[in-house]
This record gives structure tokens, sequence and C-alpha cells, in this order.
């Protein structure tokens, strides 16, 4: 299947910073990719669809300002985490779909652990 | 609007039992499937998946999954578990779109615990 790499595997940083998180899909083009966020011992909650070349769009009661999403190519899209508070700590996990294959699955990255002390 | 249920938090069975894990699903239109398996600290694997066809699915690791509409149910099932199945796991399901499958949603997951 298609790989899909996430990068970092962990961060921890300190309150009130800023962290980004890349979702790269390696050997294949992804139009839209999707953020998902998982608490311990919760399920993965949709965050936001993210579409090359134009706004992602958010869940609801997801704030778009403290989630900002790029996705510059076809290739990467970035999750950054804005002034970053330890309620954010979390499971990150993007996944991407190729759109040039039909009844595809989008797959998924291997997650992020943020931290935030 | 969809939603997945896991109406089993945990299940406990004997290594080389059969398994069988429950999932109902709630969506408006023709609905597209998955079984994933996570284990600690990673990511998702997929076991599964359905988008059409026959309704009974065939996956990785010895797992299948079948598909009833009458019941809105796709149930996961492994006729002999080993103590490596021991992990979480989620179904999902996700609207069509451009000829597949987009956001998903997830049902809370089911842990698995296998006693020798």
């Amino acid at each position: 299947g298609a790989v899909v790499s996430q990068h970092p595997s962990w961060v921890i940083c300190k309150s009130g910073t800023s962290v980004k998180i890349e979702c790269r899909s390696l050997d294949f083009q992804a139009t839209t990719m999707f953020w998902y966020r998982q608490f311990p011992k919760q399920s993965l909650m949709l965050m936001a669809t993210s579409n090359e070349g134009s706004k992602a769009t958010y869940e609801q009661g997801v704030e778009k300002d403290k989630f900002l999403i790029n996705h510059a190519s076809l290739t990467l899209s970035t999750l950054t985490v804005t002034s970053a508070h330890p309620e954010d700590s979390s499971f990150y996990i993007c996944s991407a779909r190729d759109y040039g294959l039909m009844n595809t699955e989008a797959f998924f990255g291997q997650g992020t652990r943020l931290t935030v002390v | 609007a969809q939603s997945v249920t896991q109406p089993d938090i945990h299940i406990t069975v004997s290594e080389g039992a059969s398994l069988e894990l429950r999932c109902n699903y709630s969506y408006g239109a023709t609905p597209y499937l998955f079984w994933y398996v996570q284990s600690p600290g990673q990511g998702l694997q997929l076991l599964l998946k359905y988008f059409s066809g026959d309704t009974l699915v065939q996956g990785i690791k010895g797992f299948e999954a079948e598909f009833k509409r009458s019941q809105s149910s796709f149930n996961l099932r492994k006729p002999s578990v080993h103590w490596s199945d021991a992990a979480e796991y989620f179904c999902a399901v996700g609207p069509y779109s451009g000829g597949g499958a987009d956001g998903l949603t997830f049902g809370k997951g089911t842990h698995l615990i296998i006693q020798p």
C-alpha cells in the first residue's frame, strides 16, 4: 500500500510555544489529507480536511486559529499547534488518499505524540 | 450525522479461541466500512475494508468481517486468536467521494485482551 510519513514521531514542547507536524505522502499525490486527534484511551476524532492549494475545512468545535493547516503541495500537509497548552497534549494522526485510484481508503501516518509541559 | 458504535469496551478471549468484535453504524448513504488495529503508542493498521460487492470480506492476519445492511452491522471475526492479536480495534465508516472513502468516523474502540 501507499506510504504516509509523519514527522516528528513525538515532540515535547513548553506551554505557549508552537509546534509543527508534517504529513507526507511518499509515493503518491494526495489532493486531500486528513488530520485526526486521539486522546489517551479514546477514539480518533477527525479535526480537519486539508485541501491542496486551498483552505482547510475544520470540523465543528475545532479552533482553526489554534490548529493551523497548510497543504502547499500534493505530497505535504502541515499541522501547526499554536500557543500550545497542556490540554493540547494528544496523539495526532494524518491520513492521505491517492485520488488517482478508485475504491481506495486513505492511508494513515504513524502518528505524532505531542506532550505540552 | 454518521456514527459508529462498538458496544464492547473490553473483550477477553483465551488464546486459540474464536473472536467476534461488534460494530454498528448509522449512515445516510452507502457506507464504506473499515476495521483498524492499533497497538499501544502506534498508528493504525488496516485489517480490512468494505466498499461494495461480496458482503463477507477477508482481511489480513486471518480476520474477516461481514457487512449486514439490514442490521447496520460490520462485525469482525477471527476463528482462532493469537497472543499477538492483543490490541485496540477500531471500526470506522466513511463517506464516498471521488471514488473512495474520505474523512472517517471512528467507533470508540474495543480493547482485546488475550488470556494464555
